[in-house]
């Protein structure tokens, strides 16, 4: 059955460093993959999506996501991180059957100042 | 506003009440979902709306879980006889296109209804 595993369920990173935040997925063909945010009160937004071609997808806010078949993994990265960036950050994976996504668990990203 | 909308934001129902939530979605998307999202996991899929068709409701985890859209843009998600285990946030999203692959058609959110059963 597909699955999506995020690692972490919290990650704590100075503002200015960078950042990584971890996804796993486990599914049989070619995935169509996502990541979304979502910050307190507001509603989950796209950050990017990925579905072929160059492994490295560049997404919104700066934020870019690697592709790596090999690991079965789609990582989350983004050079320097602001306050502003405090939220947390969903992996997803579009079922081929009937378009639906499949969700982990969700990855809290708290900022230290 | 531009966005998805919700109401209420926040409600608190005793066990065995009937509640209904509200979605407004953004104007002119044909497409409307519903998820379900636990403390701590991700949003799981309910229903989906193309238009006033609701077109899967696979997600709906039990006969006291209904939802309409009978004009095709507000929706309503309505639980009868709550449970404690219907506390969640429940979250809408319309999409402007027929609600097929995210490679084509992109899900825009409401900031979710807080379902708490006491």
């Amino acid at each position: 059955a597909q699955s999506v595993t995020q690692p972490d369920i919290h990650i704590t990173v100075s503002e200015g460093a960078s950042l990584e935040l971890r996804c796993n997925y486990s599914y049989g063909a070619t995935p169509y993959l996502f990541w979304y945010v979502q910050s307190p009160g507001q509603g989950l937004q796209l950050l990017l999506k990925y579905f072929s071609g160059d492994t490295l997808v560049q997404g919104i806010k700066g934020f870019e996501a690697e592709f790596k078949r090999s690991q079965s993994s789609f990582n989350l990265r983004k050079p320097s991180v602001h306050w502003s960036d405090a939220a947390e950050y969903f992996c997803a994976v579009e079922r081929a059957s009937n378009y639906q996504l499949i969700w982990g668990a969700g990855t809290k990203l708290i900022i230290k100042p | 506003g531009a966005g998805v909308s919700q109401s209420p934001r926040y409600k608190v129902a005793k066990r065995g009440q009937d509640v209904a939530l509200r979605c407004d979605p953004i104007s002119g998307h044909v497409s409307l979902f519903w998820y379900q999202q636990a403390l701590g996991q991700g949003p799981e899929f309910l229903t989906y709306f193309q238009n006033e068709a609701q077109l899967d409701k696979s997600g709906l985890p039990s006969d006291r879980f209904f939802a309409e859209r009978p004009e095709g843009s507000v929706s309503t998600l309505k639980i009868q006889r709550t449970q404690q285990e219907d506390s969640a946030v429940y979250l809408c999203a319309s999409s402007l296109g027929s609600g097929t692959s995210g490679r084509t058609d992109t899900q825009y959110f409401g900031p979710g209804t807080r379902l708490t059963v006491l």
